[in-house]
């Protein structure tokens, strides 16, 4: 298995929902990671996990909150959001050490509409 | 800090023709260098890498790089273009703290 699996594809939510974007990857990678993409511009990163500690967080507002409760999956957690958080979420893996700790493995994304 | 920049927001070729696709770098230390390829509604394909070694690397669907220190730059090519080629390409380097950090991408459009 060479894929990261993101669900949902398609997300609308309201200002005031709670909900969760997923990622799960079986390829024995130890560190994922969470980009935002708008649109016409380049990913940006927002979190890395680390052999399933949190080691990076660019400086996301609160209201995105990541979980990587295994190996294998990672998390967003979503509430509160503004419309400007509107994007494209995607979610990758690689090796945490090694030639393979350089290739990043990305989900297809999930698209997030907040209304 | 790391970073990359591609000052072409969108380049045009006929098929057929060889395609480049700029980038140059600045870096501390020795560069790790990639491009990433985006298909519409779809996440990031890794293209190629350079790390050491050779400066011209070769990697999928046909395409190649060369590392050009004196330059600082790591410019993305393929001798015949095709028009499935056509996708949002990034330039990316790896910084001090192992993150991939993109450019601003240019979009590559083949036409018949």
């Amino acid at each position: 298995d060479t894929e990261v699996t993101q669900t949902p594809k398609h997300l609308v939510m309201g200002m005031t929902n709670k909900k969760s974007l997923k990622c799960e990857q079986h390829m024995g990678h130890r560190a994922m990671y969470w980009y935002k993409q708008k649109a016409k511009k380049p990913p940006e990163l927002m979190f890395v996990y680390s052999y399933e500690k949190l080691s990076i967080n660019e400086s996301v507002p609160s209201r995105f909150s990541p979980e990587c409760p295994n190996s294998s999956l990672l998390n967003l957690h979503l509430h509160a959001l503004q419309p400007e958080d509107s994007a494209l979420y995607l979610c990758a893996s690689s090796q945490v050490k090694g030639a393979g700790a350089n290739v990043l493995t990305f989900g297809a994304g999930s698209r997030l509409t907040v209304l | 800090a790391q970073s990359v920049a591609q000052p072409e927001d969108q380049v045009n070729v006929a098929e057929g023709n060889p395609l480049t696709v700029k980038c140059t770098y600045s870096v501390s230390g020795n560069p790790y260098l990639f491009w990433y390829v985006q298909y519409p509604n779809r996440g990031l394909q890794f293209l190629l890498k350079y790390i050491t070694g050779d400066n011209l690397v070769k990697g999928s669907y046909g395409f190649e790089a060369e590392f050009n220190k004196s330059q600082t730059s790591f410019h993305l090519k393929k001798p015949s273009a095709l028009v499935s080629d056509s996708a949002l390409y990034f330039c990316a380097v790896r910084d001090g703290n192992n993150d991939m950090r993109f450019g601003a991408g240019t979009r590559l459009t083949v036409k018949p």
